[in-house]
């Protein structure tokens, strides 16, 4: 299985960008990269996903280094409701299996 | 409201008493699948289920069955529920596409004591 590595935690500011980097070296062709969140006492939360490009929906964006074996969540502007466990993971084609690791803690400040 | 549901959301048994957590989607999803989360383990798969009647192992299935009846539907159940089995349990489901995003329910907290 493929595993991803992310720091344990960040902190960020209000209002200000923030960029969560995971590393995924032994990702395969079709592994998709996929983004989730974790608010305190909710279930995980999808936020992004993708393959080879990179991809922008309404919560984030999505930067997927060429050669696949990194990969970089944006925040464009942190907001508290963003203070959160983020975690990258890789979707597997066959048994569409998510892998988890344990996320980055991302702090808020106001 | 797209969403998957859990009942019970918490609750505390006894050893070997035999109980069953449900989980339902409105989505019409193919794909369902079973978590526990641990702390300083993540979230590991239980089972998970392709489609109505097919069912497979995740990475932790000792302990726990599933069925797969109805589309709609994906039982985990305890036959002889452990301590060890305490845990936070989450139902996810999504399409069979490979790039589409699970949705998860809000979590069911097991005791067993």
């Amino acid at each position: 299985d493929a595993k991803t590595t992310q720091p344990n935690s960040m902190e960020s500011n209000e209002e200000e960008p923030v960029h969560l980097p995971c590393n995924h070296s032994t990702i395969s062709g079709t592994d998709y990269i996929h983004w989730y969140r974790q608010l305190p006492s909710q279930g995980p939360e999808y936020v992004i996903h993708g393959l080879t490009s990179n991809v922008n929906n309404r919560m984030a964006s999505l930067a997927i280094a060429e050669d696949r074996k990194s990969s970089t969540l944006i925040l464009h502007r942190a907001t508290l409701r963003d203070a959160a466990v983020y975690y990258c993971i890789l979707r597997e084609s066959g048994n569409r299996k998510l892998i988890w690791g344990l996320g980055t803690s991302l702090a808020v400040n106001p | 409201e797209a969403q998957v549901t859990q009942n019970p959301r918490y609750l505390i048994t006894v050893t070997g008493k035999k109980l069953t957590v449900t989980c339902s989607q409105n989505m019409n999803h193919e794909y369902m699948s079973w978590y526990r989360q641990d702390p300083g383990l993540g979230l590991r798969q239980i089972y998970y289920s392709m489609n109505v009647e097919v069912t497979d192992k995740g990475d932790v299935p000792e302990g726990y069955k599933v069925s797969r009846k109805e589309k709609r539907n994906f039982p985990l159940i305890l036959e002889s529920p452990s301590p060890n089995q305490t845990s936070l349990y989450f139902c996810a489901s999504s399409r069979l596409t490979t790039g589409d995003g699970y949705t998860f329910g809000s979590g069911t907290r097991l005791t067993v004591v």
